[in-house]
């Protein structure tokens, strides 16, 4: 199952929303996971099964589809949200979608 | 406090071979879902490889029949054994936990980077 994220990369400010897109190739019910990855850092689960909040992950971030369709939002975007985002689906085989670069406007 | 930590990772020539250990703390690797995902230099994610709590494993085809994992249960380890070795194999490889017996992945090492020049 192919993953398709879009955009590639957004500039935005601090206190923008911001929504960021993945599409995948068939129908995965609700099995799409988010994560965030910081320059030189691990990635970190974000959220699980579409629109579940990982502990610890503040409630700006949140999830939303069924389906192909799935969004990730961050209600107001801070100087920690600075980073890259993927989308990876668990209905099968797990794979991730190329990623979003989220950079200072 | 879950931990995993990877070693092993170095610079090996094409065709080479080189094995990773990623070892467990705060969970017992033998009831766990675990798997390997690399990552190239500035480029995505991409999984490789799980291995089940009941023993069963799985490869991406770009590494099967060249890449093997496998768990040491005294030393509560996760192995990768890598053999025919590409350059197109160079990347980080993280050690990562999945939640419960989905493909969630909730718990990531801090990588190990392995370069075939």
């Amino acid at each position: 199952i192919q993953m398709t994220q879009s955009p590639s990369s957004l500039s935005a400010s601090v206190g923008d929303r911001v929504t960021i897109t993945c599409r995948a190739s068939q129908s995965i019910s609700r099995s799409v996971n988010w994560y965030q990855q910081k320059v030189g850092k691990v990635p970190k689960l974000l959220i699980y099964d579409a629109s579940s909040l990982q502990s610890g992950v503040p409630s700006r971030f949140s999830g939303s589809g069924s389906g192909t369709d799935f969004t990730l939002t961050i209600s107001s975007l801070q100087p920690e949200d600075f980073a890259t985002y993927y989308c990876q689906q668990s209905f099968t085989r797990p794979t991730f979608g190329g990623g979003t670069r989220v950079e200072i406007e | 406090e879950v931990q995993l930590v990877e070693s092993g990772g170095g610079l090996v020539q094409p065709g080479g071979s080189l094995r990773l250990s990623c070892a467990a703390s705060g969970f017992t690797v033998s009831s766990s879902y675990l798997s390997w995902v690399r990552q190239a230099p500035g480029k995505g994610l991409e999984w490789i490889s799980a291995l089940y709590s009941g023993g069963t494993t799985y490869y991406d085809d770009s590494v099967k029949g060249r890449f093997t994992i496998s768990r040491d249960n005294s030393k509560n380890t996760l192995d990768l054994q890598m053999n025919s070795l590409r350059a197109e194999d160079t990347a980080v490889y993280y050690c990562v936990r999945q939640q419960s017996s989905t493909t969630t992945f909730d718990y990531w090492g801090q990588g190990t980077l392995v370069t075939v020049s």
